[in-house]
């Protein structure tokens, strides 16, 4: 399997543009998780998804965030509109069942810097 | 709000030094815990996870937990400077919840 994929690698925008960062978990995973990394505040989880329904959307930061699962396979994470804070690396990570006993297995990231 | 709590570093240890990781967690209800690496620049990849108090080994590396204390430590003995690397501490309670902590900055002098 070639683990988790995600794009775009780099993103650069302006503030007030629209960020659609995308993921593909690795097949026969059922757990689908977002995560933001930033040197002040560490990796942090935005949202998880199960089956690709939402379990837990408590740390999306605010209405500007929104992350949809339309199948197995696919995954997006869309920021509208993008600020300068938003900037960060995102992590797609997929795990083939409960958290608490299976690694989860992450992506390469998306770096987005907004202007 | 769970806690994660992880010194920064940078800790720095000489090649074949044994290197101490140390994380301390707030939520008494934790139950797994998980140690991942992360090189700069790269994404995270799981050294091992530990359920029970006690210690728990895997070739050079030891993770320690203990509940009471609420403190899980990783051990690297015979450090590399390829060990050199961000170790990220990770907690999960009942359900599929994760919590990591900001990392602790580790770098191996040959």
């Amino acid at each position: 399997d070639a683990g988790v994929i995600q794009s775009p690698r780099h993103e650069v925008t302006e503030m007030g543009q629209e960020v659609t960062l995308r993921c593909k978990p690795i097949s026969g995973h059922d757990y689908l998780f977002w995560y933001r990394q930033t040197m002040m505040r560490g990796l942090e989880l935005l949202i998880y998804f199960n089956n690709n329904v939402p379990i837990d959307d408590s740390g999306m930061p605010e209405d500007r965030f929104s992350a949809k699962m339309p199948n197995a396979s696919f995954s997006t994470l869309k920021i509208q509109p993008s600020e300068p804070r938003d900037s960060a690396v995102y992590f797609c990570a997929s795990t083939p069942g409960a958290v608490g006993k299976n690694e989860q297995f992450f992506g390469p990231g998306t770096r987005l810097t907004v202007l | 709000q769970k806690e994660v709590e992880q010194n920064s570093g940078p800790l720095s240890v000489p090649e074949g030094a044994i290197a101490s990781l140390n994380c301390t967690y707030s939520d008494r209800g934790s139950q797994s815990f998980f140690w991942y690496r992360q090189y700069s620049g790269k994404s995270p990849e799981l050294i091992m996870f530990i359920y029970s108090n006690g210690d728990k080994e895997d070739g050079r590396f030891t993770a320690q937990l203990n509940k009471a204390s609420q403190y899980v430590s990783l051990l690297i003995r015979d450090s590399q400077p390829s060990d050199s690397a961000t170790y990220l501490c990770a907690v999960n309670e009942y359900g599929n919840q994760f919590y990591f902590g900001t990392g602790t900055s580790l770098t191996v002098i040959p």
